[in-house]
């Protein structure tokens, strides 16, 4: 079955500066990659996601690459804010059955 | 106000006792899922349901059992078979039977067994 993984799981950045998170997968049949983020008590938000057909996708600050001969996909945020801080999950699904998520990576914002 | 209600949001329960968590969406959603959330474990899939009537088991499903009688309500009873049932448990939802839509959220359930 797939297998996500995810680094690193923990990663701080002084404010105004880029994050990147990285996620590999194992099911060379994934054609779905979305982006959660979910901040301390709250539930889990989708912030963006990618499909198997596309190699990048932004949205404002945030953008998401994908390459799919090496089976990994990226999380970039730019100029980050005190509001990004919070745990990332990146996951993957193949559309047939179920969507298998990474052990996460929380992120902190450093004034 | 469309979305995903869980409750209760904190529950506590002896060990050795059944307890079932509700989860009901009004998104009119077809594929519903429960994960469990540990401490640097991620979101792990316990069950999940396509459609109404039919479910099934995700990753880590000894212990739990779930319910489709309703396409708005997938509740999960965390049986006594359950080695290590205190978590927080998420529920889910997205539109359309294949997994490759987005997640709707609901708060989550806090269950504390002792």
């Amino acid at each position: 079955g797939e297998n996500v993984e995810q680094h690193p799981s923990t990663l701080s950045v002084q404010e105004g500066d880029s994050a990147v998170i990285k996620c590999t997968y194992s099911d060379s049949a994934s054609n779905y990659f979305p982006w959660y983020k979910q901040e301390l008590g709250k539930r889990p938000q989708l912030i963006i996601d990618i499909r198997s057909n596309v190699g990048e996708k932004k949205d404002q600050r945030i953008a998401v690459t994908l390459n799919k001969t090496a089976k990994h996909f990226s999380l970039h945020i730019t100029e980050t804010q005190p509001e990004d801080s919070a745990v990332y999950f990146c996951a993957a699904s193949n559309g047939d059955d179920k969507i298998i998520f990474g052990k996460g990576t929380r992120l902190h914002i450093l004034p | 106000d469309g979305g995903i209600t869980q409750s209760p949001k904190y529950l506590f329960r002896k060990e050795g006792q059944n307890v079932t968590l509700s989860c009901e969406q009004n998104l009119n959603h077809d594929a519903m899922y429960w994960y469990r959330q540990d401490p640097g474990q991620g979101l792990r899939l316990i069950y999940y349901s396509q459609i109404v009537n039919d479910f099934q088991k995700g990753d880590i499903a000894e212990g739990y059992s779930v319910s489709r009688e309703k396409k708005e309500s997938f509740p999960l009873t965390v049986t006594s078979a359950q080695k290590n049932p205190t978590a927080f448990y998420l529920c889910a939802s997205s539109i359309g039977s294949r997994s490759n839509s987005p997640l709707h959220f609901g708060n989550g359930t806090r269950l504390t067994v002792t």
